[in-house]
Order: structure tokens, then sequence, then C-alpha cells
């Protein structure tokens, strides 16, 4: 059972543009979710996270809105260059578990 | 910040040999680590948690005995791949939890995997 639904697998955008990724989750334990971008052949780095006491946190272009209600979250990279072309994977975990479950993950493509 | 060290970052080995994986929490403890395996264009696929000084949890249907694991240390765990077969070519990823809390997850650089 995939514990955190991730959509959509792949997405283009052009340069300047919006980038916006969607998670959900069903686990209302969960109280901790980041963003993790990965490039070709490299393992997967820590962008940014959101714990579930706030509504949106931003850094820089990267912005993540977390509805609890909903049980949902989303990633926006705002004017979006090709250097942000990569695999972007959400997650969850929750306190004194160990285990962080991913998102399927979404190709992103930035056209110049 | 946090970085995990993870060694090789590729490697090729013939069938029925065995290969080690090490990852290293270079400026921080880690009790816990994690390994995982990426198939091409997939998620990250969690196949065990090790606990430094203690047998690491496999998850279902991964082979402890093929997947070695050790974590002989707050700093250090190793994967062998024992018997390798061209099946169990894949990437590999490391990531460790730091002691301190709020740093959360960090994860090596992966390790490609050729058994041919």
């Amino acid at each position: 059972q995939q514990q955190v639904k991730q959509s959509p697998q792949s997405l283009i955008v052009q340069k300047g543009g919006i980038s916006i990724i969607n998670c959900a989750y069903e686990n209302t334990a969960f109280d901790y979710f980041p963003w993790y971008q990965q490039f070709p052949g490299k393992g997967p780095a820590l962008l940014i996270a959101i714990r579930p006491d706030v509504s949106e946190k931003k850094e820089g272009r990267f912005t993540i809105s977390f509805n609890k209600s909903a049980k949902q979250f989303s990633l926006h990279i705002m004017d979006s260059q090709p250097g942000d072309s990569a695999t972007y994977f959400c997650a969850a975990s929750r306190t004194g578990a160990n285990n962080l479950f991913f998102g399927t993950g979404t190709r992103l493509t930035v056209i110049p | 910040g946090a970085v995990v060290s993870q060694h090789p970052s590729w490697v090729i080995c013939k069938s029925g040999t065995s290969v080690k994986i090490e990852c290293r929490s270079l400026d921080f403890q880690a009790t816990t680590m994690f390994w995982y395996r990426q198939f091409p264009k997939q998620s990250l696929m969690l196949m065990a948690t090790s606990n430094e000084g203690s047998k690491a949890t496999y998850e279902q249907g991964v082979e402890k005995d093929k997947f070695l694991i050790n974590h002989a240390s707050l700093t250090l765990s190793t994967l062998t791949v024992t018997s390798a077969h061209p099946e169990d070519s894949s990437f590999y990823i490391c990531s460790a939890r730091s002691t301190r809390t709020g740093l959360g997850y960090t994860f090596g650089s992966g390790t490609r995997l050729t058994v041919v």
C-alpha cells in the first residue's frame, strides 16, 4: 500500500514558469513532510521540509503548502529554471518512527 | 549540515562474487541508517534499517542472507551483496538519521552496482 501518493508522474514547464507537484497521505500520525531533489546518478538531497503546525514554508524559490485537513501537501517552484530539471520526491514520517515513506516521484523538465 | 559519504559510487563485479558498499556519516552520529534500492525511473525502495550494535531489520521480500548489513559504529554502516547476480544490478542508496533532533534524514550519493 502506497503511504504517500504523488502526482504528476512527469511535468514539463517553461523557463520562468511555476512547477507544482502534489502529494497526499493517509496516516494522520505523520508529522514530518520533506521534499527531496534527485539528479540522475545521485542520491536524493533534502530541498525543504515542513511540519503540520504551519500551513506554508518558503525557502527561496521553493514553497511547501500544507493542508492538514485534506492530508495534502505540495511543492511550488517559482521562476523554474533548466537547472531545476530533476526528479522530485515527497516523503512523510512520524516522530519516533524510523522509516521515511516516499512518494513515487515526479520527473520535472524545465525547457528554455 | 549533515553529510553522508557513500563509497564506491559505482562498481562492476562478476556473477558469484560479493560487493561491499560503505556508508559513513561524516559530521554527525547516526544510531540508525537505512539502505534503499532504486530501479530506473522509480522511487526508493527501503531494503533494511540498521541500528548501531544490533541486527538490521529487513523489509518483507528482502533476502537477509544476500544483503548483509553491518552497523558496527555510530558513523559506519556497510551493505554486502553476496553471491551477486545480474538481477542484483541496481542503484543502492544509504541514508542516516542523526541522533540530534531536527536534522532529518541525509542521503548518500548512491552506488551503481552492475553485475556481469
